[in-house]
């Protein structure tokens, strides 16, 4: 079975500030890996993922994630913060096949002015 | 055009009700999904169809019950409703199941009373 744990459910950043939400997972068999974004009353929108190849995986809105396999880490970054980044982070893992997706508990991002 | 779209948005009803929530995509994707968003954000998968087979079904009450009338529709019933059922229900869908990058609905906030 696989789980995701996501370090810290409140993330506060300054405007400008590098922005940093963590993301370890523990599966079975190599895993997908998605990063996903909530807005407020929204859906949630796939801001990026890793199959396979490059480690270093680039996304929307700026937003970059590497996969460790070492470190069973899949860490969302952005250089720089934006008032419009403020909501929720989900990272999910996948084993593959016929297996659910199992999400992590969420991050909320605050991006102060 | 809305590439998820469920509706209602609210949905407000008694304890004992019987309701049902409707998911259409038109993607063209084979798989649908409904997750169960609870007040602390936790997300969680209930059911996945794919091209109208159930493959995964969850330990959910059988008072909820998903119909797939065909791979584009992925509705859900639910009997007797109680008020632990209250959260936010999202229909998600994907181009199959070895690509899990979903598609979510706006969910639908059920409030049960």
């Amino acid at each position: 079975a696989q789980s995701v744990t996501q370090l810290g459910s409140h993330v506060s950043v300054s405007e400008g500030a590098l922005v940093l939400l963590r993301c370890n997972y523990s599966s079975s068999v190599p895993p997908y890996l998605f990063w996903y974004v909530q807005y407020p009353n929204q859906g949630l929108q796939l801001l990026l993922k890793y199959t396979t190849g490059a480690t270093l995986v680039k996304g929307i809105n700026g937003f970059e994630a590497e996969f460790k396999k070492s470190e069973t880490s899949f860490h969302l970054t952005k250089p720089s913060a934006h008032m419009s980044d403020a909501a929720e982070y989900f990272c999910a893992v996948f084993p593959g096949g016929y297996q659910k997706v199992t999400f992590g508990t969420g991050t909320k991002l605050q991006v102060i002015p | 055009d809305t590439a998820v779209s469920q509706t209602p948005k609210y949905l407000v009803t008694q304890m004992g009700n019987d309701k049902s929530i409707k998911c259409e995509q038109n993607l063209g994707h084979d798989t649908m999904y409904w997750y169960k968003q609870d007040s602390k954000k936790f997300l969680k998968i209930m059911f996945s169809y794919n091209n109208k087979e159930l493959i995964i079904n969850e330990t959910v009450p059988n008072r909820f019950s998903p119909k797939s009338p065909d791979k584009a529709h992925l509705n859900l019933h639910i009997n007797s409703l109680e008020l632990g059922d209250s959260a936010v229900y999202f229909c998600a869908s994907s181009l199959r199941t070895v690509n899990t990058e979903a598609f979510f609905g706006q969910g639908t906030r059920l409030t049960v009373v």
